[in-house]
């Protein structure tokens, strides 16, 4: 069976410098889609960046950045110039290519200090 | 955008107690998804459905069974609530994988509930 692990359940970073946030999964699948959720206190979880397997190209959006390295099953978010508003939980999670359900890892709760 | 929306924000029930928690979506989604998030356990599964009147358990079905009579809406039920299911509960909701395998899950806001 497939697992996630995120084994940083809190971290800090000073505003406008950068964090990284680590996640390693397991599997014997080849072809598989891994996802960073962000939860802010009390507000809705929504999604971050994606990445496909396939793609060797670590995606980007905006401040957000990831290292997918397949060959060691990690997955880790970069967050670039942080801001007040990046405090959140950040989940990882990780979806099989044939399936619809989704793996998350335990989550890292990110504080973000002026 | 999509909309995800739990009935409830809050709710507090005693033990014993039958409860409902109601999620609706508006995008013509197939999938829905009830998860339960507990600190330092992630979410979990409690139960999937990828159509009408269908459903699959998750990793944490005991106790708890689900509704599904319309697309758009996907009901929680919580037979007899006991002190342990105190807890987050998240509604979620996607295309399935054969449109477009990278959709993401959309979440509703969550519905904290705690049994006395």
């Amino acid at each position: 069976a497939q697992t996630v692990t995120q084994s940083q359940p809190e971290m800090s970073v000073q505003e406008a410098e950068t964090v990284t946030l680590s996640c390693t999964y397991d599997t014997s699948e080849s072809d598989y889609y891994l996802f960073w959720y962000k939860q802010p206190p009390s507000r809705q979880m929504i999604l971050v960046i994606r990445q496909e397997a396939y793609k060797q190209q670590n995606a980007t959006e905006n401040r957000f950045s990831v290292n997918f390295q397949k060959a060691a099953k990690s997955f880790s978010l970069k967050i670039s110039d942080s801001q007040l508003g990046d405090a959140a939980m950040y989940f990882c999670a990780y979806r099989g290519y044939n399936t619809d359900k989704l793996i998350f890892g335990t989550g890292t709760r990110l504080q973000v200090f002026p | 955008d999509v909309k995800v929306t739990q009935s409830s924000r809050y709710l507090v029930k005693r033990t014993g107690e039958k409860v409902f928690l109601e999620c609706v979506q508006d995008m013509d989604h197939e999938n829905m998804f009830w998860y339960r998030q507990d600190p330092g356990l992630g979410l979990r599964l409690i139960y999937f459905s990828y159509d009408v009147k269908m459903k699959e358990k998750g990793d944490i079905p005991e106790g708890y069974s689900v509704s599904r009579e319309k697309k758009e809406r996907f009901s929680l039920i919580l037979e007899s609530a006991s002190t342990n299911q105190t807890s987050m509960y998240l509604c979620a909701s996607s295309f399935r994988i054969r449109r477009d395998g990278n959709q993401p899950q959309h979440f509703g806001d969550g519905t904290r509930l705690s049994i006395l």
